[in-house]
């Protein structure tokens, strides 16, 4: 049973589209994150929520907009798509103290064109 | 603002020998750190964290890491490496509740 997915896995696009990512968590946890991995697999910290609410947003630009329905979901809605969006986004969840494991989802590689 | 520096952005080894694969922190309180695993195409999965207590952590798949504080370091080991082995590796450390991830460092294994 798969703890952390996220949907679609692959995502190609053109420039100035909007696009949206889901995640999903099933482990229970109060906070979930998104992290961006460039090409050079870097991985940067974007938002963090927990229980609904925003508690991170490092400095992404506004085009980027986390959207929590409930505890076990964070999607991603990216407005106006440029080519610099393009790389690997991952999901996670965790329990909220700092000690915790975060459980990461597979990934959605998104490629804009 | 709290950083992880990963000394060596690629490490081979030969199948069976010892890996070693460095962190280095800089934390202006206790630090609370992780080495997480990427095998190709997937996510990240938890190797081994220091929290608390013992600064000797040993992790899954064979690995371990000390914490030395005296050296803010935390690198990571494995007695014998394994063709399995090769993926990236990252250190990280919490601030807050978020991570805050090394560069990476790509592990090839060859037989």
């Amino acid at each position: 049973d798969t703890a952390v997915s996220q949907t679609p896995k692959y995502l190609v696009t053109q420039m100035g589209n909007d696009k949206s990512i889901k995640c999903e968590q099933n482990l229970g946890h109060d906070t979930m994150y998104w992290y961006k991995q460039d090409s050079k697999k870097f991985l940067k910290i974007m938002f963090s929520y927990n229980n609904k609410e925003l508690i991170i947003n490092e400095t992404v630009p506004n085009r980027f907009s986390p959207k929590s329905p409930d505890k076990a979901h964070l999607n991603l809605h990216i407005n106006s798509l440029e080519l610099g969006d393009s790389a690997v986004y991952f999901c996670a969840s965790s329990q909220a103290r700092d000690t915790d494991t975060q459980y990461f989802g597979p990934g959605t590689r998104l490629t804009v064109l | 603002a709290q950083s992880v520096t990963q000394l060596g952005s690629h490490v081979s080894v030969s199948e069976g020998a010892l890996v070693l694969l460095r962190c280095n922190y800089s934390s202006s309180v206790p630090p609370y750190l992780f080495w997480y695993v990427q095998y190709p195409n997937q996510g990240l999965q938890l190797l081994l964290k220091y929290t608390t207590g013992a600064t000797l952590v040993k992790g899954i798949n064979g690995f371990e890491a000390e914490f030395k504080k005296s050296e803010t370091s935390f690198h990571l080991t494995k007695p014998s490496a394994h063709m399995s082995d090769a993926a990236e590796y990252f250190c990280a450390v919490s601030e807050g509740t978020a991570l805050i991830f090394g560069k990476g460092t790509t592990l090839s294994v060859s037989s």
